[in-house]
């Protein structure tokens, strides 16, 4: 059982530069998110789809944008790529909105 | 007041030991409760929800205080393999779950 599966797992960047981080689910969960997991701020909320055609921003869009592709997909982009951004971005998905999340093994980004 | 707050620790406690954290919450309307567990460099996982007064789950309880709004984590006979960081996760409603930053727990042989 894969469960959610998101790539890369590693990426480098040089500030300006965009790239989009993957995310896929088997569970067949209705809502999925992304997470930014930092030193001493715990995980915050980026952007998140409670449901298959629908994405809404969490505490800290800024920077980033979504698409809810299908159900089992839901990708994160950063257009312009910035040293604030480096961080470790975790995919989660939930059969109940905000209930039980089951998280991806996380991509490690750094930007330069 | 943070909207949720946990002790950093480390907590380390030798094997065999019983060692509770606690989660504080601010927002009285929180309706669902979580711990996961996340061991280092790896995702968090999903460990213990709470809706009433508690739960149980063989060496691990979790009891909800509303009154005094914080969660509790209770482990009993501490593992090796127990050691990992705890992080409690707060439905406040208003669209919005929010994590703790995390309580460390190490197990000493």
């Amino acid at each position: 059982n894969a469960g959610v599966t998101q790539t890369p797992k590693f990426q480098v960047l040089k500030t300006g530069q965009s790239m989009t981080l993957q995310c896929a689910q088997d569970m067949n969960h209705n809502s999925m998110y992304w997470y930014r997991q930092d030193p001493g701020m715990g995980l915050r909320l980026i952007y998140y789809s409670a449901s298959e055609g629908t994405t809404d921003k969490g505490e800290v869009p800024n920077g980033y944008n979504v698409s809810r592709l299908n159900k089992r997909e839901f990708s994160l982009r950063l257009e312009s790529a910035a040293p604030s951004q480096t961080s470790v971005y975790f995919c989660a998905s939930s059969a109940v909105f905000n209930e039980k999340l089951f998280f991806g093994s996380g991509t490690q980004l750094s930007v330069l | 007041r943070k909207e949720v707050e946990q002790d950093p620790g480390p907590f380390n406690v030798p094997e065999g030991a019983t060692v509770a954290f606690n989660c504080t919450y601010s927002n009285s309307a929180s309706q669902s409760f979580f711990w996961y567990r996340q061991d280092c460099r790896k995702e968090p996982k999903l460990l213990m929800s709470v809706y009433s007064s508690g739960n149980e789950d063989g060496r691990f309880t979790a009891q909800l205080n509303r009154a005094s709004q914080y969660i509790s984590l209770l482990i009993r006979d501490s593992k090796l393999s127990d050691s990992a960081t705890y992080l409690c996760a707060v439905n406040s409603g208003y669209q919005k779950v929010t994590f703790g930053t995390g309580t460390k727990l190490q197990v000493i042989p």
